[in-house]
């Protein structure tokens, strides 16, 4: 089965330093792979997402991520950090075939917190 | 617009009651799955559906069941209530291979 693991379940930085959250996923075959945030009381936003495409993914509000096959990493960057990003980040991978195509495996998330 | 609607944005039950969690996708989606989250457990896959009528498990099935019985509506079900149901209930859908849209969230207390 699809597992997703997130190093670090509380990561902190000072503004305008580099943010980097991990996400592995295990899978033999390349699943597809997604980064969302959730701000306080809010639900889940889209930052970006992987689709073979592109190794390097870039997102919304100044993210992008690198898919790294050969050490099945996912990992989320920021070269700047805003007092805005304090959020909690979820990796997610969908299945890369069979009847479990569409399911996603979420990470345990990381809370970024970013200090003035 | 896409939109993902869960019934009740909070929600009390007690102990032993059965309790429904509805959730409705205005998409055409194929896929649709219920997760719970808890703090520093990430979101847990309970159910999913990829069709009508169509489920699989997820990670922690236990104590819910499922009904899809048409594409748009997918429901979460605790058949008896437990205080360790207490969490957030999320309900999300999705196009094989797309991302996933979430509901709002349902947060659910059992006394």
């Amino acid at each position: 089965a699809q597992s997703v693991t997130q190093l670090g379940s509380h990561v902190s930085v000072s503004e305008g330093a580099l943010v980097l959250l991990r996400c592995n996923y295990s899978s033999s075959v390349p699943p597809y792979l997604f980064w969302y945030v959730q701000y306080p009381n809010q639900g889940l936003q889209l930052l970006l997402k992987y689709t073979s495409a592109a190794t390097l993914v870039k997102g919304i509000n100044g993210f992008e991520a690198e898919f790294k096959k050969s050490e099945t990493s996912f990992h989320l960057t920021k070269p700047s950090a805003h007092m805005s990003d304090a959020a909690e980040y979820f990796c997610a991978a969908g299945n890369a075939g069979g009847t479990s195509y569409g399911k996603l495996t979420f990470g345990q998330g990381t809370i970024l917190t970013v200090h003035p | 617009d896409v939109k993902v609607t869960q019934s009740s944005r909070y929600l009390v039950k007690r102990t032993g009651e059965k309790v429904f969690l509805e959730c409705v996708q205005d998409m055409d989606h194929e896929n649709m799955f219920w997760y719970r989250q808890d703090p520093g457990l990430g979101l847990r896959l309970i159910y999913f559906s990829y069709d009508v009528k169509m489920k699989e498990k997820g990670d922690i099935p236990e104590g819910y069941s499922v009904s899809r019985e048409k594409k748009e509506r997918f429901s979460l079900i605790l058949e008896s209530a437990s205080t360790n149901q207490t969490s957030m209930y999320l309900c999300a859908s999705s196009y094989t291979g797309r991302r996933a849209y979430f509901g709002a969230g349902t947060r659910l207390s059992v006394l």
